[in-house]
C-alpha cells in the first residue's frame, strides 16, 4: 500500500486551463502539505492543513486553492494556469499531534504548462 | 527566503571515498531532518535529530546536529553508487506549521 499517493504523475496542459491534483494518505496523519519543487530542486511550502486550520504561504497566488474533503485527502486546484506554474508538486503528511515531525511524501506530479 | 543553505551544491566522487555535506543556518531549529530524493520520486526521510550536539548513525551515514541547533552535517563513509541522489536537510521551527527545506546537495557516486 502506498502511504501517500498523488495523481496524476504527469500533467501537461495549456495556459489558462484549470486543473486539479489529488492526494491521499493512509497513514492516519493529522497534517497534510503541498510543496512546490522548482527547477533547482528547491522545495517551497505552499499550504499546510490539519483538521483545524489551513495555513497558506502568503507568496502563493490565489489561483491555487487546497481542498480537503476529509482528513485523508488534500487536493490542489489551480485556476488559470500560467507558464511559471510548471514545476513538480509534492503532497506530504505528518503526525504533528504525536510530535512526529518527519514527513512522508508522495512521488510528485510533474506539471507542464504549454 | 532560504533559511537553510547546503554545501556543496554538487558533489561527484568515486566509489569508496568519504564525503561530508553541510547544512547551515542563522536560525535555531527545534529539530532537523535529512532526506534523500531520487529522480521521479519524493524525498524519503533518513533521520531526525532533536538535541544539540546529537549524533546519529545509520549504517555508513553519520548525522550530527550542531550544539546551537543551527546547523547539521551528513557524513558518508565508503560511498557506494546506491548513495547517489539529492540530499535535503529540513528544519522544524517552534511555532511554525511546516518544515523549511535546504537548498539541496546532489551527490553522484561513480562506480
Amino acid at each position: 500500500d502506498t502511504a501517500v499517493s498523488q495523481t496524476p504523475k504527469y500533467l501537461v496542459t495549456q495556459m489558462g486551463n484549470d486543473k486539479s491534483i489529488k492526494c491521499e494518505q493512509n497513514l492516519g496523519h493529522d497534517t497534510m502539505y503541498w510543496y512546490k519543487q522548482d527547477s533547482k530542486k528547491f522545495l517551497k511550502i505552499m499550504f499546510s492543513y490539519n483538521n483545524k486550520e489551513l495555513i497558506i504561504n502568503e507568496t502563493v497566488p490565489n489561483r491555487f486553492s487546497p481542498k480537503s474533503p476529509d482528513k485523508a485527502h488534500l487536493n490542489l486546484h489551480i485556476n488559470s494556469l500560467e507558464l511559471g506554474d510548471s514545476a513538480v508538486y509534492f503532497c506530504a503528511s505528518s503526525d504533528r499531534g504525536q510530535g512526529l515531525y518527519g514527513y512522508t511524501f508522495g512521488s510528485g506530479t510533474r506539471l507542464t504548462v504549454v | 527566503t532560504q533559511l537553510l543553505k547546503q554545501s556543496p551544491q554538487f558533489l561527484s566522487i568515486q566509489e569508496g571515498e568519504n564525503l561530508t555535506v553541510y547544512c547551515n543556518s542563522s536560525s535555531v531549529f527545534s529539530s532537523l531532518q535529512w532526506y534523500r530524493q531520487e529522480p521521479g520520486e519524493g524525498p524519503v526521510l533518513l533521520v531526525t535529530v532533536v538535541t544539540g550536539g546529537e549524533v546519529k548513525k545509520l549504517k555508513r551515514l553519520t548525522f550530527q546536529f550542531g550544539d546551537a541547533r543551527k546547523d547539521s552535517s551528513l557524513h558518508i563513509t565508503a560511498a557506494q553508487p546506491g548513495d547517489t541522489g539529492l540530499y535535503l536537510c529540513a528544519g522544524d521551527k517552534t511555532g511554525a506549521n511546516n518544515l523549511f527545506f535546504g537548498t539541496g546537495t546532489r551527490l553522484t557516486v561513480i562506480p
